[in-house]
């Protein structure tokens, strides 16, 4: 999807290690979204962030932090993975307004 | 909290039959709706989306109309084909405060 960009796109960890997944748009949205999709479900909303600054927890939050220090990118870090965060992630960023809605291609992580 | 609904699947259809999927959301606010398409190993993309009561969203055959009397968004195509084969989320954005919540998806499989 045009202006969403996900870093990286594919991933393997061991238990234990850290790592930061990198979601960046150039579209100026304020509202910035991470997700993950497991086989078989739906969306389930880690974290997000209402603009520069401010980061909130959805429904899902734990195992992972989150910074949004420019309106433009959306950090997602896992501190000491576990395969249970073994997922799909994809990242998200809507105008103000919802007028304007896009996902990045995803990322999959797999933690062994 | 907000919340979206969405018809339970899967949904079976032979190509050229009608489709409808329905979805009803629960907002507190005035909140933007969208459909999402996701394709089997690939992200979602934003099929449609309507901002306001009465709006009609529309896009590759597909049509919702949000109905805020009954609060809901019921994505319809008059003429599936093989190609619309797919999982699609409803969504909501509750714009006042950002928060991007989806449906559980619906599998669609089209046969020819």
């Amino acid at each position: 999807n045009a202006g969403v960009t996900q870093t990286p796109k594919f991933r393997v960890l061991k238990t234990g290690q850290s790592m930061t997944l990198l979601c960046a748009q150039d579209m100026n949205h304020e509202y910035m979204y991470w997700y993950r999709q497991d086989p078989g479900m739906g969306l389930r909303l880690i974290h997000y962030s209402v603009g520069e600054g401010t980061t909130a927890k959805g429904e899902v939050p734990d195992g992972y932090n989150v910074s949004r220090l420019k309106k433009q990118n959306f950090l997602l870090g896992l501190e000491s993975a576990a395969p249970s965060q073994t997922s799909v992630y994809f990242c998200a960023s809507i105008l103000t307004g919802g007028t304007e809605a896009f996902f990045g291609q995803g990322t999959r992580l797999t933690v062994v | 909290g907000d919340s979206v609904t969405q018809m339970e699947g899967p949904v079976t259809l032979s190509e050229e039959a009608f489709l409808t999927i329905n979805c009803t959301y629960t907002a507190t606010g005035y909140p933007s709706l969208f459909w999402y398409v996701q394709y089997p190993g690939e992200g979602l993309q934003l099929l449609l989306k309507a901002t306001k009561a009465d709006d009609k969203g529309s896009n590759k055959g597909f049509e919702a109309t949000y109905r805020k009397e009954t609060t809901s968004f019921h994505l319809e195509k008059g003429s599936v084909q093989v190609s619309d084969s797919a999982v699609y989320f409803c969504a909501l954005v509750e714009t006042s405060y950002g928060k991007l919540t989806f449906g559980q998806g619906t599998i669609l499989t089209v046969h020819p």
